[in-house]
């Protein structure tokens, strides 16, 4: 079992509002990426944070926002909800000079848009 | 045309056989492959990952990339009912690069 948590386990929601995911990275990690999984297919890159600073974003618009505090830990933010955005969201926490075998993945928060 | 192409399947075999799953990609900068294995309501979990070309074997599992065909292969050998969950590919051109992953081929193993 890995250290890297995520909060809530899943929600539901309604087009049009706001939501929040967190993401505690596992220690000594100080670089997280977030994916988001649809149903059925594999993990898209979202954005990826390193030392609080956005490192990289993938093709999505800008009402999904991220930040990473001190302690490394990270939200992402996404409003005005839209009913693809169900999904499942990963977070995945790594050490910056660590190989590809240090990355690892939490359990992800289900999100459903009603 | 999808960066990475990864056929879902689902796919089932009985317990004791050779599976084979498969990826085709379309990015030459990619230069690390992995293979990572997801059960249901978990995190994707790093399985195995190869540099460049080549083989490369970890107890049941060997892993192949032919960077010329743009082709990357996993056998499972001995194939056991844990081994039932949904098999994802991956790449990235550097290791501070972000992960481009298959879709996902779902695997069942029947006792």
């Amino acid at each position: 079992e890995t250290g890297v948590t995520q909060s809530p386990t899943h929600l539901i929601k309604t087009r049009g509002q706001q939501v929040t995911l967190r993401c505690s990275s596992q220690s000594g990690h100080n670089t997280v990426s977030w994916y988001q999984q649809a149903l059925g297919q594999g993990p898209q890159f979202i954005f990826q944070y390193y030392r609080e600073e956005e490192n990289g974003r993938g093709n999505f618009p800008p009402r999904f926002s991220g930040l990473q505090f001190p302690n490394y830990s990270s939200e992402l933010n996404v409003n005005a909800l839209e009913l693809d955005d169900s999904a499942l969201y990963l977070c995945a926490s790594s050490p910056r000079t660590g190989g590809l075998d240090t990355q690892y993945f939490g359990p992800g928060t289900r999100l459903t848009v009603l | 045309q999808k960066e990475v192409e990864q056929d879902p399947g689902p796919l089932s075999v009985p317990e004791g056989a050779i599976v084979s799953l498969n990826c085709t990609y379309s990015n030459s900068a990619f230069q690390y492959f992995m293979w990572y294995r997801q059960y249901s309501r978990k995190g994707p979990e790093l399985l195995m990952y190869t540099y460049s070309s080549g083989n490369k074997e970890d107890g049941r599992f060997t892993a192949q990339v032919d960077k010329s065909s743009k082709y990357i292969s996993l056998f499972i050998r001995d194939s056991q009912p844990s081994d039932s969950a949904t098999y994802l590919c991956a790449m990235i051109a550097s290791t501070l690069g972000r992960l481009y992953f298959g879709r996902g081929t779902q695997l069942t193993v029947w006792p």
